[in-house]
């Protein structure tokens, strides 16, 4: 089975400053990797995946995250933040050999607060 | 495509009364989820089909819990007799290929 660690709960950045948030994953497969957003009161919203080939993967408004296979880490970063980057981050990986949808686990998601 | 559409938004309901919430998927997905997402247990999957056909509903927490897709266009998961500890938020997503697409959830409260 395959599981999600997510490092901080919440983090706390100023505008313009480096985001990183944390992901670790556990799977005795090749994963697939994802990283979604959740603004308040929304769905969640794809911001990239990976699956296979390049490991460093980009997404949308600035964010990409970097396959680490040694690690075990699918961490998400964007060089400068902005205030509309505030809200709830999840990592989920999920597992399929044949190159179709399979049941995403979660982890518990982290918080991104950006000050000014 | 308008998305995956889950109805109601909100759901305030009593105690022991029956509730079900609604998704449709987006068209052309084989695959359609349904998740639960609460502060103390995170994001949970209850249920997933494939071509309309259950292919793991290990997640449903109990018997109360079911979920049909009658056809590729329409879902639903239903609590019957709903409790206090159903109080979540109720996301459904269906998939094509790997990426899967949410809906903007259903919040239930059972009072």
């Amino acid at each position: 089975a395959q599981s999600v660690t997510q490092l901080g709960s919440h983090v706390s950045v100023s505008e313009g400053a480096l985001v990183l948030l944390r992901c670790n994953y556990s799977s005795s497969v090749p994963p697939y990797l994802f990283w979604y957003v959740q603004y308040p009161n929304q769905g969640l919203q794809l911001l990239l995946k990976y699956t296979t080939g390049a490991t460093l993967v980009k997404g949308i408004n600035g964010f990409e995250a970097e396959f680490k296979k040694s690690e075990t880490s699918f961490h998400l970063t964007k060089p400068s933040a902005h205030m509309s980057d505030a809200a709830e981050y999840f990592c989920a990986v999920s597992v399929s050999s044949t190159g179709t949808a399979s049941k995403l686990t979660f982890g518990t998601g982290t918080r991104l607060q950006v000050t000014l | 495509d308008a998305g995956v559409i889950q109805s109601p938004r909100h759901e305030v309901t009593e105690m022991g009364q029956e509730v079900t919430l609604r998704c449709k998927p987006i068209s052309g997905h084989d695959y359609l989820f349904w998740y639960r997402q609460t502060m103390m247990r995170g994001l949970e999957l209850l249920i997933y089909f494939n071509n309309n056909v259950p292919i793991d509903d290990s997640g449903m927490p109990e018997d109360r819990f079911s979920a049909k897709m009658p056809n590729a266009s329409f879902s639903t998961l239903k609590i019957q007799p709903s409790e206090p500890r159903d109080s979540a938020v109720y996301f459904c997503a269906s998939s094509l290929r790997v990426e899967a697409f949410f809906g903007q959830g259903t919040r239930l409260t059972v009072v």
